[in-house]
């Protein structure tokens, strides 16, 4: 039962580049997260989508573009990649967002922007 | 008063040891609470949910204080693999989809 998969783990841009990160979840979950976790900053939202279909800011979503491609997949791009991107971004899924179920995080993807 | 507030740590204790660590919060209209543990590096995973006055899972006792805003985490007996990061996490005052997460508290067990 592989849960949440989110790809690359590890990735090192150039300023101004742009990537995708993907995340899938096989646990027919409606709702799913992406979060930025940075040293003495707890883990940050960035967007989220509460089903299928529909896409909400998060506390930090400035330079960030999300698309729900279907019910498993959530992907995170950034466009013009900047340092103060450089993070670790995790992917997350629940049962439903207004319920605050249980949330089930990917490994995470440690990303560097120079 | 910070939305979500923990004391970081590190708590270094010995074996089989009872440790204990609080967490306040601002939003008292909040119904639910949890922890996670996140291990170095690694993603965070659900410890406990909170969601009266209080939880306990084994060796893990979650209690909510509402008058005074607070949640604790109480672990007995504790051992090497407990050594992680402990995150309190609370529903955002203005939209309750959203998660407030604490800055964690650090635990060490030692032999």
């Amino acid at each position: 039962n592989a849960g949440v998969t989110q790809t690359p783990k590890f990735q090192v841009l150039k300023t101004g580049q742009s990537m995708t990160l993907q995340c899938a979840q096989d646990m027919n979950h409606n709702s799913m997260y992406w979060y930025r976790q940075d040293p003495g900053m707890g883990l940050r939202l960035i967007y989220y989508s509460a089903s299928e279909g529909t896409t909400d800011k998060g506390e930090v979503p400035n330079g960030y573009n999300v698309s729900r491609l279907n019910k498993r997949e959530f992907s995170l791009r950034l466009e013009s990649a900047a340092p103060s991107q450089t993070s670790v971004y995790f992917c997350a899924s629940s049962v439903d967002s207004a319920t605050n179920e249980k949330l089930f995080f990917g490994s995470g993807t440690q990303l560097s922007v120079l | 008063r910070k939305e979500v507030e923990q004391d970081p740590g590190p708590f270094n204790v010995p074996e089989g040891a009872t440790v204990a660590f609080n967490c306040t919060y601002s939003n008292s209209a909040s119904q639910s609470f949890f922890w996670y543990r996140q291990d170095c590096r690694k993603e965070p995973k659900l410890l406990m949910s909170v969601y009266s006055s209080g939880n306990e899972d084994g060796r893990f006792t979650a209690q909510l204080n509402r008058a005074s805003q607070y949640i604790s985490l109480l672990i007995r007996d504790s051992k090497l693999s407990d050594s992680a990061t402990y995150l309190c996490v609370v529903p955002n005052a203005g939209n309750n989809r959203k998660l407030i997460w604490g800055l964690g508290t650090s635990l060490a067990v030692n032999p």
